[in-house]
Parts: C-alpha cells; structure tokens; sequence
C-alpha cells in the first residue's frame, strides 16, 4: 500500500508565475489536509477537503490559494501570483476518516522556492 | 481554540544517554495528542499518540510519552537515544470536531556521537 505521494517534490517558480502541488492520498483515504511549513517554524493547517467538498479553509489566504479534491485524481494547492513569501514546504496529509481517533499520514512535502 | 508549546527549539544530547522533549498544550476541551517526527528534507512519520487510557503511551524506535492533565504536558523521552533519533520532533494536539491538527514549532535533537 502505497504511502501519501505528492509531487513535484521541489518547484521552482518565478514571481507571478503559477505553482501547483499535488496530493495523492493513500488507498482509500477520503480526506486530505493540506499544510504549510515555513522556515524554522510548525506546520500550519491551510485546508481540509473531501471528495468533492472543501470542508474548511480557515487556514487559507483569503487571496491567490485554492485547493480541490476532485471525484477522479489527486488534490491540487494552486497558488497563483506566487511571492517570494510563498516560498515554504507544503505538505499533504491524508486520513480514512474524520474521527479524532484517525490517524492522518503526511507525504513526502513539496519545496516551494519562489525567486 | 487549542494551542501547543514546544519550549526547547534545539536539545543536544549525547549518543546513548537519556532525553526529554517537552510539550504543553492548551484546549479547553479533551483533547488527543500527538508527537511526529520529521527527517531531513522528508515528511512526519508519526511516533505515538494518546487518545484515551493509559497516561503512559509508548511509540515506535523506543519513545514514550506521558500525558499529564493536570499539567497539561505531554513530554516524549527515550532512555538511550542513537544517532538516527536526529530529527526534528513535533508536538501536536487535536480537540476539534475533527482533525484540524495544530503543530508546535518542533523540537531539533541532535544527537552527538
């Protein structure tokens, strides 16, 4: 059983320019957590998604990020108008269900390098 | 709201001697908590957790923690760390309708040979 895969593992992207993360839970896995790791500080929840469903984004710029679950494929992190700010590891966790008792698995991280 | 402090954001420790990160949190409600580890330039694994019963909650590679409620602490040792243990250590807690974890700001043990 596969773990948590997300890619590109490291991106590289000019100011203004568009980043897109992808998320692959593990087998399944319903639910996805997205993340955001700054340098020298904790992960900070960005979002948390369903299938289809975005069920909180409290953590989310209110500007430029959006994420999506669809039905079919992984889930996207799409910043767009990326700033040197954005530069950061963003990391994608999946779990089976909602409960407090489920564990949610991370994956590997994505390095934002925003230049 | 809930909130996690790591209070040492670096602990050297000597190879096979004895250590202790420290965690406390803040919730006013139950709680379930969580340490993670995070290897260079990879994702967390998780390490152990405490949903309920025992106090004492023993993980993977040896570690172990202790929940304290009167303390509101939740502090992970291990009584004879190695090399490989050097890693960065999150703390984290989850007292929400459903898992929006909060992360401390994680705690680097370099371990020296």
């Amino acid at each position: 059983n596969a773990g948590v895969m997300q890619n590109p593992r490291h991106l590289v992207r000019r100011r203004g320019q568009e980043a897109r993360l992808r998320c692959s839970p593990m087998k399944g896995h319903s639910h996805v957590y997205w993340y955001r790791q700054l340098p020298e500080e904790g992960l900070k929840f960005m979002v948390y998604l369903q299938k289809e469903n975005i069920i909180d984004e409290s953590g989310m710029p209110k500007e430029r990020f959006s994420a999506e679950f669809p039905k079919e494929g992984p889930s996207i992190l799409r910043i767009q108008q990326v700033v040197r700010g954005d530069s950061a590891a963003y990391f994608c966790a999946s779990s089976p269900g909602q409960g407090l008792t489920d564990t949610q698995y991370f994956g590997p991280g994505t390095r934002l390098t925003v230049l | 709201a809930q909130s996690v402090t790591q209070l040492d954001s670096q602990v050297p420790v000597f190879e096979e001697a004895p250590v202790e990160l420290r965690c406390n949190y803040s919730s006013s409600v139950s709680v379930y908590l969580f340490w993670y580890v995070q290897y260079p330039n990879q994702g967390l694994q998780l390490l152990l957790k405490y949903l309920s019963g025992s106090t004492l909650v023993k993980g993977i590679n040896g570690f172990e923690a202790e929940f304290n409620k009167s303390q509101t602490s939740f502090h992970l040792r291990k009584p004879s760390v190695h090399i490989s243990d050097t890693a960065e250590y999150f703390c984290a807690v989850n007292s929400g309708g459903y898992q929006k974890v909060t992360f401390g700001t994680g705690t680097k043990l370099q371990v020296i040979p």
